[in-house]
């Protein structure tokens, strides 16, 4: 198994842009979270999802980001219209359900907004 | 006040010295991890604990329940350990979810 895979690692937008990232989890991990994180902070809970389903949204989670795993594999994160301050480190991880098995974080996807 | 808070924020060492990071929590949990962060964003989860103790080559994390407070220590320390360290937490409020709250990190620079 290669672990949680993110891509891509950095991605370069203008601001009112577009972008997607991707996140494949380990295989049999049901469960699928999205975090961001700052400079100089700890990350923060964005969405997840176990299987298919999206099952808790952040309020950090704003109009413009959506999140979806639709075959209960890989997931996307896109950001519509993007803004200077989207710009962050976008973490993913992926686990099984019950006892916290196996919590393992992607590289992370960074993301600059100019 | 966050609900995980961290100290120091950053720590200077020469290499071979014992390391300690703190980290002090405000809510029921059900679970503490200790992260390591290098520089490129990677995160590798180092250590999950719900009591007591654990020991990993030159790492040792403790956790006191009743006080809410968490240790990370790291045993002749080495200019690879230079990173971020981040505890992390799942509240019992999250207990369904496993969702984590995390601190704002340990910067760890380790001097040869």
């Amino acid at each position: 198994d290669t672990g949680v895979s993110q891509n891509p690692r950095h991605k370069i937008t203008k601001r009112g842009q577009n972008v997607t990232f991707r996140c494949d989890p380990i295989s049999e991990h049901n469960r699928l979270y999205w975090y961001r994180q700052t400079l100089g902070q700890g990350p923060e809970f964005l969405t997840y999802f176990q299987n298919e389903a999206q099952l808790e949204k952040s309020r950090l989670l704003s109009d413009r980001f959506s999140a979806e795993r639709p075959k209960g594999s890989f997931s996307t994160l896109e950001i519509q219209r993007t803004e200077q301050g989207d710009s962050a480190m976008y973490l993913c991880a992926s686990s099984l359900t019950g006892g916290f098995r196996g919590y393992t974080f992607g590289s992370g996807t960074r993301l600059t907004v100019v | 006040k966050n609900e995980v808070e961290q100290s120091p924020q950053n720590l200077t060492a020469q290499e071979g010295e014992f390391i300690t990071i703190n980290c002090s929590y405000s809510v029921g949990i059900s679970a503490l991890h200790w992260l390591q962060q290098h520089p490129g964003g990677g995160i590798v989860s180092l250590f999950m604990l719900s009591s007591g103790k654990k020991k990993h080559g030159r790492l040792i994390a403790t956790i006191n329940i009743q006080e809410k407070h968490s240790s990370l220590h790291i045993t002749a320390s080495h200019p690879r350990d230079s990173a971020v360290y981040i505890c992390a937490v799942r509240s019992w409020a999250n207990f369904g979810n496993e969702k984590l709250t995390f601190g704002t990190g340990t910067r760890l620079t380790i001097i040869p």
